[in-house]
C-alpha cells in the first residue's frame, strides 16, 4: 500500500520565477492539504483540496494556487517566487468527511530553495 | 482560531531517561482533536497519537503516554526510556470540527538523545 507521494525532493529556483510541486495521496484517500513548513517552524496550512476544488485556505497569497486532478493527485504552484518561499513543502492526505478518523497521513516533503 | 503553544524549543538527554514534551492548545471549538507527530531528519511526519477532546482517558502505548488535560488546555507527551532512534522534531498539533479538521501546529520540540 503506497503511502503520500511527493516529487521531486529538492528543488532550487530563483526570484521571481514559478514552480509547480506534486503529491499522489495515499490508496483510497481523496483528499488532499498543502503545508509550508519554514526553517525550525511548524508546518502552515495553505489549502485543501477535495473534488477538484479549493475547500479551504489558510493565510497565504494568491501566488499560491493549486489543482486537483480526478485521480485525487495535487499539485502546488507558486508564482513569482520570494526569498521567504523557501521551505519544505508538506502534502497529506486523508478522507473528506471522515470525521473522527480524520486522520492525516504526511508525504516526504519537497524542499524548495529560492535563491 | 486555534493556537498550539509548545513552549520548549530543545530538550537533550541521555539514553534510557524519560522525556516530557509540553503542549498547550487554545480553541473555542467543544469538539476538537489533538496529535503528536514525529519529524526525523527525513523530514516526513509521523503520525504518533490522537485524541479527541472528549477523551480525557490517558494512556500507554509502548513507550509512549500522553497527559490530556482539558482543565489546563494541555496535552504532554512523555517518551519512558529514550532511545538514540527518538531524536526528532516533536510537533504538538490540533485540528478543530468547525474547521474541517485542517492541521494547526506548534512550533516543535527537538528532541537530542545522546548515547
Amino acid at each position: 500500500d503506497a503511502g503520500v507521494t511527493q516529487s521531486p525532493t529538492h528543488l532550487i529556483k530563483t526570484r521571481g520565477q514559478q514552480v509547480t510541486l506534486r503529491c499522489s495521496p495515499k490508496s483510497g484517500h481523496d483528499t488532499v492539504s498543502w503545508y509550508q513548513q519554514a526553517l525550525g517552524q511548524g508546518p502552515q496550512f495553505i489549502f485543501q483540496y477535495y473534488e477538484e476544488e479549493e475547500r479551504q485556505r489558510g493565510n497565504f497569497p494568491d501566488r499560491f494556487s493549486g489543482h486537483q486532478f480526478p485521480n485525487y493527485s495535487s499539485e502546488l504552484n507558486v508564482n513569482a517566487l520570494l526569498l521567504g518561499d523557501s521551505a519544505l513543502y508538506l502534502c497529506a492526505s486523508s478522507i473528506y468527511g471522515a470525521g473522527i478518523y480524520n486522520e492525516q497521513f504526511f508525504g516526504p516533503g519537497t524542499r524548495l530553495t529560492v535563491l | 482560531a486555534q493556537k498550539v503553544t509548545q513552549a520548549q524549543t530543545e530538550i537533550s538527554v541521555v539514553e534510557k531517561e524519560d522525556v516530557t514534551l509540553d503542549c498547550v492548545y487554545e480553541t473555542r471549538d467543544t469538539t476538537y482533536y489533538l496529535f503528536w507527530y514525529k519529524q526525523p531528519p527525513s523530514g516526513e511526519l509521523v503520525f504518533l497519537i490522537r485524541r479527541n477532546s472528549f477523551d480525557e482517558q490517558n494512556e500507554i502505548s509502548g513507550r509512549y503516554s500522553w497527559n490530556f488535560q482539558k482543565s489546563t488546555s494541555s496535552f504532554n507527551f512523555t517518551i519512558t526510556a529514550s532511545q538514540v532512534v527518538d531524536s526528532a522534531v516533536y510537533f504538538c498539533a490540533l485540528s478543530v470540527s468547525s474547521n474541517d479538521y485542517k492541521l494547526s501546529f506548534g512550533a516543535g520540540t527537538t528532541v537530542t538523545v545522546r548515547a
